[in-house]
């Protein structure tokens, strides 16, 4: 089944300590990204990645990292939490070629104390 | 500046009746519009992508339409269901790899 997972689903944590959350996705594709939701902002893309080794800053990106070491996983990592930054995160998947659908993860709550 | 707007912000409506959301956008180049349904605390799943050729597409009881001429689409529900009730998101490609999204509209089926 073509999937996108995140983990952890739900996470609190204290302000200042280093988290990741981690995405993986089995379709191949070449393009993820991160998104945050905060209620009457909609979707806003964090980071995103065109393939292994190449990342850019989306919209909002202060205060977030991420890798590509392999084509399937994304991680998003958040080296100082802050509370400006308790939010609900997606990771999503989509081929290169920007035609075909786009796969949302399952998305992960996060409360930073 | 490249953006996409949705009307209304939310709407409820009884069991059985149909609807209609709105999207206007300003992004350009465009590549493609696309409707999700985003059910609550949950990942946006797509229901249809459209094209600059295409006008109308189909998927069950969701209809969207594209007018690409005045820039804007519309998601239509025929027969609402329960399980319609859900945030719905339209979102925008640019050419290239830009995804410009709305903030959705609030939809609330009721009994």
């Amino acid at each position: 089944e073509a999937q996108v997972t995140q983990n952890p689903r739900y996470l609190i944590t204290v302000t200042g300590k280093k988290l990741t959350v981690t995405c993986s996705q089995n379709m191949n594709h070449e393009y993820m990204s991160w998104y945050r939701q905060d209620p009457g902002l909609g979707l806003r893309q964090i980071y995103y990645s065109m393939n292994v080794e190449v990342t850019d800053k989306g919209d909002v990106p202060e205060g977030y990292k991420v890798s590509r070491k392999e084509k399937r996983n994304f991680p998003l990592i958040l080296e100082s939490p802050s509370p400006n930054q308790t939010s609900l995160y997606f990771c999503a998947s989509r081929t290169g070629s920007g035609k075909e659908t786009q796969y949302f993860g399952p998305g992960t709550r996060l409360l930073v104390l | 500046k490249n953006q996409v707007e949705q009307s209304p912000q939310s709407l409820i409506i009884l069991e059985g009746k149909n609807c209609t959301l709105q999207c206007n956008y300003t992004v350009s180049p465009f590549s493609n519009l696309r409707w999700y349904k985003q059910d609550t605390g949950r990942g946006p799943v797509s229901l249809t992508i459209m094209t600059f050729s295409e006008n109308t597409k189909s998927n069950g009881r969701y209809t969207a339409t594209l007018d690409a001429d005045t820039k804007q689409s519309s998601l239509h529900i025929t027969a609402s269901q329960l399980s319609d009730s859900a945030s719905y998101i339209c979102v925008v490609n640019q050419a290239g790899t830009a995804l410009i999204f709305g903030k959705g509209t609030t939809l609330s089926v009721s009994s």
